[in-house]
């Protein structure tokens, strides 16, 4: 089946060490983006990108890195300097221009702290 | 630059009430998408509609009917016959070209109630 999957879905992180957030799509989506939601928050998009090997800063993407090498997959790095990491991260695709559709989401990945 | 604001933070009403979530957006694009997702307690983004931005068409979805207009920037979302099972976080979103590039953002969310 066609989907987008994230892993893990649970991810606890030591203060200081560099965590890599997994997220797969096989919709041949040409746009991913990547969102952090906060307890009784909003999507606050952190990047997204619309080909291979090139990506944009969304709004909070400072602490965060992306890589996208292939069209397929759009890992996130959240690093030490991202001072308050915990909360829960959802990766999404998306279909553009001529392909345009909605965005498919994964069912996130929960990051603590510890 | 592009903005979605959803200014009811949370609402709560009775079962079998009429319930509308407003969304208001801004941006400088001719085309663009709008849509609205349900974020039930499980965490999951489930898609409700996706309009573009020359369809001003109102649409209705069994219980649920959505009210576009340009005129007011605004593409409200109602819930007829409210149950139990609506209750949810709910998000307006935006796509447009920033740049030449597809940004998607969203809306802070309501938060919906439904009291049996």
């Amino acid at each position: 089946d066609g989907g987008i999957t994230q892993s893990p879905k649970y991810l606890f992180r030591k203060e200081g060490q560099n965590v890599t957030l997994s997220c797969e799509q096989n919709l041949n989506h040409d746009a991913m983006y990547w969102y952090r939601q906060d307890p009784g928050q909003g999507l606050r998009l952190i990047y997204y990108s619309q080909i291979v090997n090139d990506f944009q800063k969304g709004d909070i993407a400072e602490g965060y890195s992306v890589s996208r090498e292939k069209k397929e997959s759009f890992p996130l790095t959240v690093t030490s300097a991202q001072k308050n990491p915990t909360a829960f991260y959802l990766c999404a695709s998306k279909g553009v221009g001529a392909e345009d559709t909605e965005a498919f989401f994964g069912q996130g990945t929960r990051l603590t702290v510890v | 630059a592009q903005k979605v604001t959803q200014a009811q933070t949370e609402i709560s009403v009775v079962e079998k009430e009429d319930v509308t979530l407003d969304c208001v957006y801004e941006t400088r694009d001719t085309t663009y998408y709008l849509f609205w997702y349900k974020q039930p307690p499980s965490g999951e983004l489930v898609f409700l509609i996706r309009r573009n931005s020359f369809d001003e068409q109102n649409e209705i979805s069994g219980r649920y009917s959505w009210n576009f207009q340009k005129s007011t920037s605004s593409f409200n979302f109602t819930i007829t016959a409210s149950q139990v099972v609506d209750s949810a976080v709910y998000f307006c979103a935006l796509s447009g070209f920033s740049g030449g590039y597809n940004k998607l953002i969203f809306g802070a969310g309501t938060r919906l109630a439904v009291h049996p």
